[in-house]
């Protein structure tokens, strides 16, 4: 089975202060999407990226930015975290190639990460 | 732009009552996916479905069956018999396949609380 694994499941940091969020996929898979969840919002997405090195803007990337220098693994940075920074948040992958995103996703277990 | 609209925020069902969750979509392509995916209280999403926009076919998969009609752009989802397990957040998603390095979008989300 695909297995997406998000570093922690639970994550508090202080305002101001630099938060990486680990994604990594043990399936080779092309793309991988970072969403935040908020209620009443659904998810909504921050970055994707379809190859290494690669990255896309989703809907919400301000105040985010995303690194991808194995095929792997995909980061989520907080540049300066901000109380309204706190949420839960997916990563996910899917298969791709070519962008391809009529796949399926495959997700993670999610970070729930407060900024305080 | 594409859209994906849930109206239902929460609804509550006995167990063993139908339940239907409906999802409307909005885009301006011929080609497109829409997914339903759930989130049990563990919080991983969980790939439920993926119909084509060629595809009109209604489908069912023991207790749960999706009926997707174009002509009103929609993609609802019943669960007949619901059970307690059935308590969840269901999302429904729309890719516009064609393109390249675009996301799936999702809906805001029904939550379904099934009580015993």
């Amino acid at each position: 089975d695909v297995k997406v694994t998000q570093s922690s499941r639970y994550l508090v940091k202080r305002t101001g202060e630099k938060v990486f969020l680990e994604c990594v996929q043990d399936m080779d898979h092309e793309n991988m999407f970072w969403y935040r969840q908020d209620p009443g919002l659904g998810l909504r997405l921050i970055y994707f990226s379809y190859d290494v090195k690669m990255k896309e803007k989703g809907d919400i990337p301000e105040g985010y930015s995303v690194s991808r220098e194995k095929k792997e693994r995909f980061s989520l940075i907080l540049e300066s975290a901000s109380t309204n920074q706190t949420s839960m948040y997916l990563c996910a992958s899917s298969p791709g190639g070519g962008g391809a995103t009529n796949e399926k996703l495959f997700f993670g277990s999610g970070t729930q990460l407060s900024v305080l | 732009a594409q859209k994906v609209t849930q109206a239902q925020t929460e609804i509550s069902v006995v167990e063993k009552e139908d339940v239907t969750l409906d999802c409307v979509y909005e885009t301006r392509d011929t080609t497109y996916y829409l997914f339903w995916y759930k989130q049990p209280p563990s919080g991983e999403l969980v790939f439920l479905i993926r119909r084509n926009s060629f595809d009109e076919q209604n489908e069912i998969s023991g207790r749960y069956s999706w009926n997707f009609q174009k002509s009103t752009s929609s993609f609802n989802f019943t669960i007949t018999a619901s059970q307690v397990v059935d308590s969840a957040v269901y999302f429904c998603a729309l890719s516009e396949a064609h393109k390249a390095g675009t996301a799936l979008i999702f809906g805001k989300g029904t939550t379904l609380s099934v009580s015993s």
